[in-house]
């Protein structure tokens, strides 16, 4: 019983553009969400969160946006650069427990 | 500002051999998770423990795995008896102290190839 998941194991970009990633959950009791970054051979990097309380969460070429009616998040990367190409992972957490739950990831791979 | 040290990186057993896995947390840090990848999954949860206690070893399976997190010293992931579907990458987190949210902060992993 996957809660967090990602339909999209890759997804190619050309550079420059907008990379948009995608990720849908099933319990509505999480209330934070997150996104990590990972590299081939290394562990997964925290990039950016939204609470459940807001809609968007900005932070540089980074933006998050949670549609909670719609069970759905998405992580919005623009301009897309060489080295934003790694997988990507949403994670959900639920109030007051500390325990990541996690998709199966994307591939991002941005074309020069 | 070293991040979170695991050792060894790679780590190659035979059936029925035992595999330790190590976890050094960021400075500062007294929380320790960890998360087992198999391949082309997303990170599952095992464990989390603080100095010297197990708060929640929820994820872990029962039988031939263990985890300490003793007072001095690494965190320590133990699987006795391994067996093949073992095999997978171990990530361990950290985080400074068990507020309303904290960023979990992951280690380079160990990848532990069971023959």
């Amino acid at each position: 019983d996957q809660q967090v998941k990602q339909n999209s194991p890759s997804l190619s970009v050309q550079e420059g553009r907008i990379s948009i990633l995608n990720c849908d959950y099933t319990n509505s009791m999480f209330d934070y969400f997150l996104w990590y970054k990972k590299y081939p051979a290394e562990g997964p990097t925290f990039l950016i969160s939204i609470s459940s309380i807001k809609d968007k969460n900005e932070d540089g070429r980074f933006t998050v946006f949670l549609n909670k009616s719609a069970k759905h998040l998405s992580l919005h990367i623009v301009p897309s650069q060489p080295g934003d190409s790694a997988v990507y992972f949403c994670a959900a957490q639920q109030d007051s427990n500390y325990q990541l739950i996690w998709g199966a990831g994307t591939k991002l791979i941005i074309k020069p | 500002n070293a991040g979170v040290m695991q050792n060894p990186r790679h780590l190659v057993r035979r059936r029925g051999q035992e595999a330790r896995l190590r976890c050094s947390p960021m400075k500062g840090h007294s929380h320790v998770y960890w998360y087992r990848q198999l391949p082309e999954e997303g990170l599952k949860f095992m464990v989390y423990l603080q100095k010297e206690n197990i708060i929640d070893e929820s994820g872990m399976p029962k039988e031939r795995f263990s985890a300490e997190f003793p007072k001095e010293g690494p965190s320590i992931l133990r699987i006795q008896q391994v067996v093949r579907g073992d095999s997978a990458a171990y990530f361990c987190a950290s985080s400074p102290q068990r507020t309303e949210r904290e960023t979990q902060y992951f280690g380079p992993g160990t990848r532990l190839l069971v023959l």
